[in-house]
């Protein structure tokens, strides 16, 4: 059965600090993977991953993927409050269709 | 600004009686999707529709069905609500297959469902 798993599942940071969010899955026919944050509302997109080893990078936030792995990582520098949210992991898996399947998440709390 | 918008944000019901959801996109996206997400949870695939296909997950209860009219909007009927069902539902769009960048999801801001 197809599957994405995250973790650590929480995190409680001091802003300044960098963390990194794992995600890791089992797919049977993997297409790609994204990442969400997603605060108290509906998530937003922060990056699509097809390649290995190829970096995405967003401000302060980079993201990269391992295909022999089969994991991916986000990083988040100098983490401030406002990344405090939940940062979702997701794939289309699905030989034909668009199917998504969604880790359940890593809340990361980032202190003042 | 092209988006995707659910109406109403906040819904409240009673156990047994029908709900729709509604959402609609300006995205003139082929693909649109209904999780639904409880709390602390990964959102959860209900169907999606390519088009006018319908594609149930299969364990997808009966209860929850949908409509889409046409490539704009797309409706979600909880016919017998019950208290597992409260939820927040959300409603995604995505381009066709193929095309840069089109696995990429854009979510609604979501409804917020409540059982009485």
């Amino acid at each position: 059965e197809d599957k994405v798993v995250q973790s650590p599942l929480s995190l409680v940071v001091h802003e300044g600090d960098t963390v990194t969010l794992n995600c890791s899955y089992e797919v049977t026919n993997f297409r790609s993977l994204l990442w969400y944050k997603q605060e108290k509302k509906a998530p937003t997109f922060l990056f699509m991953l097809t390649s290995s080893g190829i970096e995405k990078k967003s401000g302060r936030l980079s993201s990269i993927l391992d295909k022999k792995e089969l994991f991916s990582i986000l990083n988040i520098t100098a983490t401030q409050t406002g990344d405090s949210a939940v940062y979702l992991c997701a794939g289309p898996f699905s030989s034909g269709t668009y199917k998504y399947i969604f880790g359940t998440g890593t809340r990361l709390k980032v202190l003042a | 600004d092209a988006m995707v918008i659910q109406n109403p944000r906040y819904q409240v019901t009673q156990f047994g009686k029908p709900v729709t959801l509604s959402c609609s996109q300006t995205l003139n996206h082929n693909v649109m999707y209904w999780y639904q997400q409880k709390s602390s949870q990964a959102p959860k695939l209900l169907f999606h529709y390519y088009d006018k296909d319908f594609n149930n997950e299969a364990d997808t209860p009966d209860n929850f069905q949908s409509r889409r009219p046409n490539t704009s909007f797309c409706f979600l009927d909880i016919r017998s609500p019950g208290l597992g069902d409260a939820a927040m539902y959300l409603c995604a769009t995505s381009r066709a297959p193929g095309g840069a960048g089109a696995e990429t999801q854009y979510f609604g801001p979501g409804t917020r469902l409540l059982v009485l």
